[in-house]
């Protein structure tokens, strides 16, 4: 079946680092991708989606593209700040007729001041 | 921000007692999905509609809850006999089509003791 690999579980970052998640998927044909980020006490927002190859997705600060070849849909961003801890979450919807989501792991993002 | 709201925002019962919580989806949004976020961050899908039809459930939303999206009122979801198990966070997900993106509930948090 359809699934999405985070490897990272959590990460630990410093004002101003760069940050990447790394999130790979499995699915056939064109799933749409999406990152998530859930603060503690609230439902997930989304961040931003993409629905074809190398199409690149981007909100505040945050970007990733779209990776066929790869299957991959990384997020990064080149200044982290404190206000940037959160879970993050890489989604994918199908598109064949079964549109529930595939949610990754979670990476738990801390980013200390 | 999400406009989708979910009431109430926390919920305790006793084993064997019934739990209902209601969401109010974006408005024009007539796709609602229902997921069970456990203490792990891992998302399991329940049950979405479309209107005031169901399309899709998993085993467990058929057996022992029940859900309802009734045309004019907050859709809900009904545990019909908790269990330690069920404690967890609800998300209600709206969004325009089966396809579209889903924006997020801030989600009613269970406790079964």
């Amino acid at each position: 079946g359809d699934s999405v690999t985070q490897t990272e579980g959590q990460v630990a970052l410093s004002e101003e680092d760069f940050l990447t998640i790394h999130c790979n998927y499995s699915a056939s044909g064109y799933p749409t991708l999406f990152w998530y980020v859930q603060y503690p006490g609230e439902g997930p927002q989304l961040l931003f989606r993409a629905s074809r190859d190398k199409e690149k997705g981007s909100s505040r600060g945050f970007e990733a593209t779209y990776d066929k070849g790869t299957t991959s849909f990384h997020l990064r961003k080149a200044s982290v700040q404190e206000s940037d801890s959160a879970v993050y979450y890489c989604a994918l919807s199908p598109n064949t007729g079964n549109y529930k989501y595939v949610f990754g792991a979670g990476t738990r993002l801390k980013v200390i001041a | 921000n999400s406009k989708v709201i979910q009431t109430p925002r926390y919920l305790v019962k006793g084993q064997g007692q019934k739990a209902k919580m209601r969401c109010i989806p974006e408005k024009g949004h007539p796709v609602v999905f229902w997921y069970q976020q456990n203490k792990n961050n891992e998302f399991k899908f329940l049950i979405n509609f479309q209107n005031q039809e169901v399309l899709q459930q998993i085993d467990m939303t058929e057996k022992r809850f029940s859900a309802e999206c009734p045309s004019n009122s907050p859709c809900s979801l009904e545990i019909q006999s908790s269990e330690a198990g069920d404690s967890a966070l609800y998300l209600c997900a709206s969004s325009l089509g089966q396809q579209d993106t889903q924006y997020f509930g801030p989600g009613t948090r269970l406790l079964v003791l």
